[in-house]
């Protein structure tokens, strides 16, 4: 089982739609949860990062977790085209940044 | 505030060579972490300084090594380089919560 699972899609979501983007861990000591967004080329981005259960809203992002299904998500409303990249989970454990990444999600807006 | 800078941008090796990558983390943090990310592989965690000290590793060989100054700056470094070895190195800075990302070192040995 891979530590970090998420949908490779591609996910294909019409302009101003919600994407939705999905995430399970298989450690249950992860502490810290992130959400980045890779254009082809270039280095991961920082979305936004969530520690405790529940939603954490930042501007058109939200990212929800769920420690006792081991889940996290992100949603992103009113999906630009500019939004069009792949998004990568990444989760890591007390005591420091030794960050584990999911495979990422290809996910494509349509203008 | 700057940014996290990574030298040098791109890299050309022969095979049995050895190369060292230099990472200056965003001004304040104290943590540097290294990743390697592949087509096949993705991003996979390298090690982890922390105040000079190697806080976290990863499951590479120990071809591949790293050191923390006493500024922050960070440097890894990869000896007797395999074609297996080529890949974007990922330099990432950290705060207390957040870690941010360098623009890569793109290594291609060949």
């Amino acid at each position: 089982q891979k530590e970090v699972e998420q949908n490779s899609g591609p996910l294909s979501v019409p302009e101003g739609a919600i994407a939705s983007l999905n995430c399970t861990y298989s450690d249950r000591g992860s502490q810290s949860f992130f959400w980045y967004r890779q254009y082809s080329g270039k280095s991961p981005e920082l979305i936004m990062f969530i520690y405790s259960n529940g939603d954490k809203e930042d501007g058109r992002f939200t990212a929800q977790l769920n420690k006792a299904s081991q889940y996290v998500s992100l949603l992103i409303r009113d999906s630009q085209p500019s939004d069009s990249a792949t998004y990568l989970c990444a989760v890591a454990l007390k005591g420091g940044f030794k960050t584990i990444f999911g495979a990422g999600t290809r996910l494509f807006v349509k203008a | 505030k700057a940014g996290v800078t990574q030298t040098p941008r791109y890299l050309i090796k022969t095979r049995g060579q050895q190369v060292t990558l230099s990472c200056s983390p965003i001004s304040g943090h104290r943590s540097v972490s290294w990743y390697q990310q592949t087509p096949g592989q993705g991003l996979q965690f390298l090690f982890e300084y922390f105040s000079e000290t190697q806080r976290n590793k990863g499951n590479f060989p120990g071809r591949f090594s790293g050191r923390q100054f006493s500024n922050s700056r960070s440097e890894m470094n990869v000896s007797t380089l395999e074609l297996g070895d080529s890949a974007l190195y990922l330099c990432a800075s950290s705060g207390h919560d957040e870690q941010y990302f360098g623009p890569g070192t793109r290594l291609t040995v060949t």
